[in-house]
């Protein structure tokens, strides 16, 4: 069974750019997930998607981030514009029907400069 | 406060030694409990599910004290190959939500 794949594996922008990353869970799952790690800090949850319906965005700074899920299937996150502090990796993630088991993607190493 | 606390190490052990991890956790409506492996610039993985009667993988042991709200990881003979940073993981019943502590970094060393 594919994992989850995400891209791009790595991203240097200027700030003020806009970026977006992809995610394509696995395969049946239908919740997804975008976490955000910063260095020496454990994932943070920005959105969880149930289908194509975000069901958790309380995290997510609205202002410049935003993110679908078309079809219920593979989603974009994008920020615009973005900032230094942006600098961090996004992780997506997947399960089938809220079940525990997460798995996550190889993530999106984000370097805004 | 932190929902999930860990100890941010680095523990430095030489191979074969016995380490123990802990983990507190401050939402007692918590449901479910985990320890997550990550390597260097890769992805968390799940390494264990934590039961209230303690639960063993191989030469891991997990813990979990639900009064105390305290979760423990034992690794017992330590290989080169356990260095990682250890998360200790807690589910919240509403949305399925994993909360994430920062991590504790083990380096087993020859």
């Amino acid at each position: 069974e594919a994992g989850v794949v995400q891209s791009p594996r790595y991203k240097i922008i200027e700030k003020k750019q806009p970026v977006a990353f992809w995610c394509n869970p696995i395969s049946g799952h239908n919740t997804l997930y975008w976490y955000l790690q910063n260095l020496g800090q454990g994932p943070e949850l920005l959105i969880r998607y149930e289908n194509e319906e975000a069901v958790d965005d309380s995290q997510l700074p609205k202002d410049r981030f935003s993110a679908e899920r078309l079809k219920g299937v593979d989603s974009t996150l994008k920020i615009q514009p973005a900032e230094l502090g942006d600098s961090a990796v996004y992780l997506c993630a997947s399960s089938q029907d809220g079940a525990y088991g997460y798995t996550f993607g190889s993530g999106t190493r984000l370097t805004v400069v | 406060r932190k929902e999930v606390e860990q100890d941010p190490g680095p523990f430095n052990v030489p191979e074969g030694a016995t380490v123990a991890f802990n983990c507190t956790y401050s939402n007692s409506a918590s449901q479910s409990f985990f320890w997550y492996r990550q390597d260097c610039r890769k992805e968390p993985k799940l390494l264990m599910s934590v039961y209230s009667s303690g639960n063993e993988d191989g030469r891991f042991t997990a813990q979990l004290n639900r009064a105390s709200q305290y979760i423990s990881l034992l690794i017992r003979d330590s290989k080169l190959s356990d260095s990682a940073t250890y998360l200790c993981v807690v589910r919240r019943g509403e949305g399925n939500k994993l909360v994430f502590g920062a991590g504790t970094i083990l380096r087993v060393k020859s």
